[in-house]
């Protein structure tokens, strides 16, 4: 069936750094993907709507500067933490759904981002 | 606006009991989507049930089974006979009939003790 694959599932970056994370569809293509965040003992929020080949849509309280996304292709989309500071540790996890509607949705496995 | 409001933060029970997680939605669509989801430590998502809001029937897969009552807006996921693989979050999600975003409950832990 469909899946949605992340990379990379744990990464540790220093402050100040940037880090990527990849979503990709394996076997379908996804117009639109979705980015949440999750902190610890929270529940999942979303934080943006991947648009392939337009601008990211994203949340209230959501900086598009410091969560980069690019949808380049559509099996592919990218989450840039960029200047990366210890709060943005978190377990981030991306959606992608078939069809328009009454179709199934499927969440990449999650990354645990820890910035030190 | 949507909501979805899961009202047990954590249960405890201990292994065979049955447990009832409560899920609790708002939205003024009159399609609609609803989820459950299962998170264990490892974090990610597993696919449970989906609901359309057209159909009330109730569901049994195995152990599990839904009771979707759209006049109270609520969609409760009981577990038979609870064993203790049964121990991880479980997150109660709505989706309207435009686009694919989830709109997550808070999530209820569930600890089965043997």
């Amino acid at each position: 069936g469909a899946v949605v694959s992340q990379h990379p599932s744990r990464v540790i970056c220093k402050s100040g750094t940037s880090v990527k994370i990849e979503c990709r569809s394996l076997d379908f293509q996804a117009t639109t993907m979705f980015w949440y965040r999750q902190f610890p003992k929270q529940s999942l929020m979303l934080m943006a709507t991947s648009n392939e080949g337009s601008k990211a849509t994203y949340e209230q309280g959501v900086e598009k500067d410091k969560f980069l996304i690019n949808h380049a292709s559509l099996t592919l989309s990218t989450l840039t933490v960029t200047s990366a500071h210890p709060e943005d540790s978190s377990f981030y996890i991306c959606s992608a759904g078939v069809g328009i509607s009454g179709n199934t949705i499927y969440f990449g496995e999650g990354s645990w981002l820890t910035v030190v | 606006a949507q909501k979805v409001t899961q009202a047990q933060t954590e249960i405890s029970v201990v292994e065979k009991e049955d447990v009832t997680l409560d899920c609790v939605y708002e939205t003024r669509d009159t399609t609609y989507y609803l989820f459950w989801y299962k998170q264990p430590p490892s974090g990610e998502l597993v696919f449970l049930i989906r609901r359309n809001s057209f159909d009330e029937q109730n569901e049994i897969s195995g152990r599990y089974s839904w009771n979707f009552q759209k006049s109270t807006s609520s969609f409760n996921f009981t577990i038979t006979a609870s064993q203790v693989v049964d121990s991880a979050v479980y997150f109660c999600a709505l989706r309207s009939n435009a686009g694919n975003m989830l709109t997550f409950g808070g999530g209820t832990r569930l600890m089965v003790k043997p």
